[in-house]
C-alpha cells in the first residue's frame, strides 16, 4: 500500500531557510504536490513535481527525487506568516491517480 | 475569477442524521473532488466528479454520496452520521482530469457529528 510520511512538526527562525521532507513509497508514481495550509483555511497550491530535480517559485522551491521516492520543500527568507501546515501529496496509478496525502508538518515561525 | 465556496461554514449535527454540504466550483473549472479531513491529519479523498459523473472515489461507505450539476457546483451527502465523521470537508476543483493539474480548495464545512 501506499505511505507518505512528514515530520509532524518543525521550528525556524524569521529570516532561515527551512526544508521539509516528505517520503512515499507507491507503485506508479506520476507526480508530487506541495500544499500550504493556515489554520482553519483551505490548502493552496504551492508547486508540483513530476521529473527529478528542482523547481524554484520565488522564495520557495521542490526537489524531487523518484529513485529514492523523497522530495523536499525548501522555503527562504522565512516570514512570520509561512507559519503553516505544509502538505505532500502524491498521485499513483496505485490509487487510481488520485492524491494521497501526508499528514503534513506543522511549522512554526518564532521572531 | 470567483474561487471556490462552500457552504455552510459549520454545522453541528446528532448522531444518525443525514447532512448535505454544497460547493460552487471555480470559473471555468469542470472537475470537483470532495477530501474529508481530520484534525492533524492530511485529506483524505471521497471521491470526484467530472462533468456530473462520477469518475473515482476513495475508501468511503456507500453513505457517502454526491451530485455534481450542469453549472458544474457540486453536493456531498452523507446519510446516518456516526462520530467519527467530525471533521473538516474540502471541496476542491480544477479545470480538468489532468493529472498536472493542482487542485483549487474552498474554505471547507466543519462538520461536527454529537
Amino acid at each position: 500500500g501506499q505511505n507518505i510520511d512528514q515530520p509532524t512538526e518543525m521550528t525556524a527562525t524569521e529570516g532561515a531557510i527551512v526544508q521539509i521532507n516528505c517520503t512515499y513509497q507507491t507503485s506508479g508514481f506520476n507526480g508530487l504536490f506541495w500544499y500550504q495550509q493556515h489554520a482553519g483555511e483551505a490548502p493552496t497550491f504551492l508547486s508540483y513535481n513530476v521529473l527529478d530535480g528542482l523547481e524554484e517559485k520565488g522564495r520557495f522551491s521542490s526537489f524531487l527525487s523518484r529513485s529514492k521516492g523523497y522530495s523536499y520543500l525548501l522555503l527562504k527568507e522565512l516570514q512570520m506568516k509561512d507559519s503553516a501546515s505544509y502538505l505532500c501529496a502524491v498521485r499513483a496509478r496505485e490509487s487510481n491517480y488520485q492524491l494521497i496525502w501526508g499528514a503534513g508538518t506543522k511549522l512554526i515561525i518564532k521572531p | 475569477e470567483t474561487g471556490v465556496t462552500q457552504s455552510p461554514t459549520h454545522l453541528i449535527k446528532t448522531r444518525g442524521q443525514q447532512v448535505t454540504l454544497r460547493c460552487s466550483s471555480q470559473s471555468g473549472h469542470n472537475t470537483v473532488s470532495w477530501y474529508q479531513q481530520a484534525l492533524g491529519q492530511g485529506p483524505q479523498f471521497i471521491f470526484q466528479y467530472y462533468r456530473e459523473e462520477e469518475n473515482g472515489r476513495g475508501n468511503f461507505p456507500p453513505r457517502f454520496s454526491g451530485l455534481q450539476f450542469p453549472n458544474y457546483s457540486s453536493e456531498l451527502n452523507v446519510n446516518a452520521l456516526e462520530l467519527d465523521d467530525s471533521a473538516l470537508y474540502l471541496c476542491a476543483s480544477s479545470p480538468g482530469e489532468g493529472l498536472a493539474l493542482p487542485l483549487h480548495f474552498g474554505n471547507g464545512t466543519r462538520l461536527t457529528v454529537t
